[in-house]
């Protein structure tokens, strides 16, 4: 099966920086996503990297390491509203999707 | 538009009981896929479509049926609800196929005493 671990809870202060990071063994790779979920809704969108290096969209950036089989989000100056799951999915050689068990990011005023 | 709907929004069900999730899609999205999401272990896929009359098995799929009859509706059917399929049920599509960003539907919390 896949393997992806992230960290289970993070704790950060309004206009910080946090990092999450992920790391996954699979079998085969055909991109990495991030999603952000707020409590008791849906999974939405937020990055998506297949090659080496960073992508930057606004607040967030995605990093990717395809060698090491880790990546990273970085949420910059966080808001109250940053405050959800973030959940690392990998996509592998059969095109399948498989997600870490999410990481709860908690921001404190 | 609506995107991805699903129905119901939560459900309890007798365990021994039958139950059909409904998940409709108004994208014209060829891929749809059913997950549940248990706390501590992730998303899990249960069973997929890449296109309209085929289907697959997932992760997860024992106890799960599913259906593409056409490209708007997968309904996910439980024949004999068990406890251990008390979960949160999401549905999600990708436009061109399992090559492309997958889209969720806002989940219906199933229960199964």
């Amino acid at each position: 099966g896949q393997n992806i671990d992230q960290p289970t809870e993070m704790t950060a202060t309004e206009g910080a920086i946090v990092q999450i990071n992920c790391t996954y063994q699979t079998s085969g790779f055909n991109g990495l996503f991030w999603y952000q979920q707020h409590a008791g809704e849906a999974p939405t969108f937020l990055s998506y990297n297949v090659l080496d290096g960073l992508e930057e969209k606004g607040r967030f950036s995605s990093f990717l390491s395809r060698s090491k089989g880790y990546s990273y989000l970085l949420l910059k100056e966080l808001q109250m509203k940053d405050s959800a799951s973030y959940l690392c999915a990998v996509r592998d050689g059969d095109y399948k999707l498989s997600f870490g068990a999410g990481t709860t990011v908690t921001v404190r005023a | 538009t609506a995107g991805i709907t699903q129905a119901p929004t939560s459900q309890i069900l007798a365990a021994g009981r039958s139950m059909t999730l409904r998940c409709t899609q108004d994208m014209r999205h060829n891929a749809m896929y059913w997950y549940r999401q248990d706390l501590g272990l992730g998303l899990r896929l249960i069973h997929y479509s890449n296109t309209a009359g085929t289907t697959g098995k997932g992760e997860v799929p024992d106890g799960y049926s599913v259906s593409r009859a056409n490209t708007d509706d997968f309904p996910l059917t439980l024949a004999s609800a068990v406890p251990s399929q008390t979960s949160v049920y999401f549905c999600a599509s990708s436009a061109g196929g399992p090559t492309d960003t997958q889209y969720f539907g806002p989940g219906t919390r199933l229960t199964v005493l």
